[in-house]
């Protein structure tokens, strides 16, 4: 599993709360990464970040923002959750070269309602 | 993004046989491919990789064979097995390279019939 762990593995929230998933990775790797996952959309990129401090958007950011800190830790922050916003969310680490060879963890199923 | 599809959304094969999963990519520039599985309650679980300067790769009992002229790529499953029941996902990274991820198919899901 790459040494990754997300945290909760399942919440279930109120439409306009603010929600914060978290992506611990033991590895010391600089490239992760948040995805969400829905059927006939398959997984799209949220955001990712290349090191401490430094991360950018992905394909489907809007409503989503994120944090890193320490190399450990990813954090995903939903600042007002809509329930469109409900999904399974997927953290990443790239151990091949940047954006190659991802290694995912075992998710968040997250439920706006 | 690039657009990373798939010929079929389900197979089915007998336990025992040999499976092949198709993706069609649209940006000839990709010079990196990957293929997941994911199995139910899970997170994808990469199973190889191949890059654009090879026709072929293998692993333990799977092989990607891709075809930059047509721009298509499969993974085959030699004796399939139960546990090989998952949805299998080609993917490519973001504008063919860089820090950005991976861009990925809609995914075929494999059924493996006893």
């Amino acid at each position: 599993d790459a040494g990754i762990t997300q945290s909760p593995r399942h919440k279930v929230t109120e439409t306009g709360t603010p929600v914060t998933l978290r992506c611990h990775q033991t590895e010391n790797h600089r490239y992760m990464y948040w995805y969400r996952q829905d059927p006939g959309h398959g997984l799209r990129l949220i955001h990712y970040s290349y090191g401490v401090k430094d991360t950018d958007k992905g394909e489907v950011s809007d409503g989503y923002s994120v944090s890193r800190s320490k190399t450990e830790d990813f954090l995903l922050t939903l600042e007002s959750a809509t329930s469109s916003q409900t999904s399974v969310y997927f953290c990443a680490i790239s151990e091949g070269a940047p954006g190659e060879k991802l290694f995912f963890g075992s998710g968040t199923q997250l439920s706006v309602l | 993004g690039e657009n990373v599809g798939l010929h079929l959304p389900t197979l089915s094969v007998q336990e025992g046989d040999n499976s092949i999963i198709n993706c069609a990519y649209s940006n000839s520039a990709s010079d990196y491919f990957i293929w997941y599985k994911q199995e139910s309650g899970k997170g994808p679980q990469f199973i190889i990789d191949i890059r654009s300067n090879m026709d072929k790769r293998q692993g333990q009992r799977v092989t990607v064979l891709l075809n930059k002229t047509v721009k298509h790529l499969s993974l085959q499953i030699a004796a399939t097995q139960p546990g090989d029941s998952a949805v299998y996902f080609c993917a490519e990274p973001f504008s063919g390279g860089g820090a950005d991820g991976l861009t990925f198919g809609k995914g075929t899901h494999l059924i493996i019939q006893p």
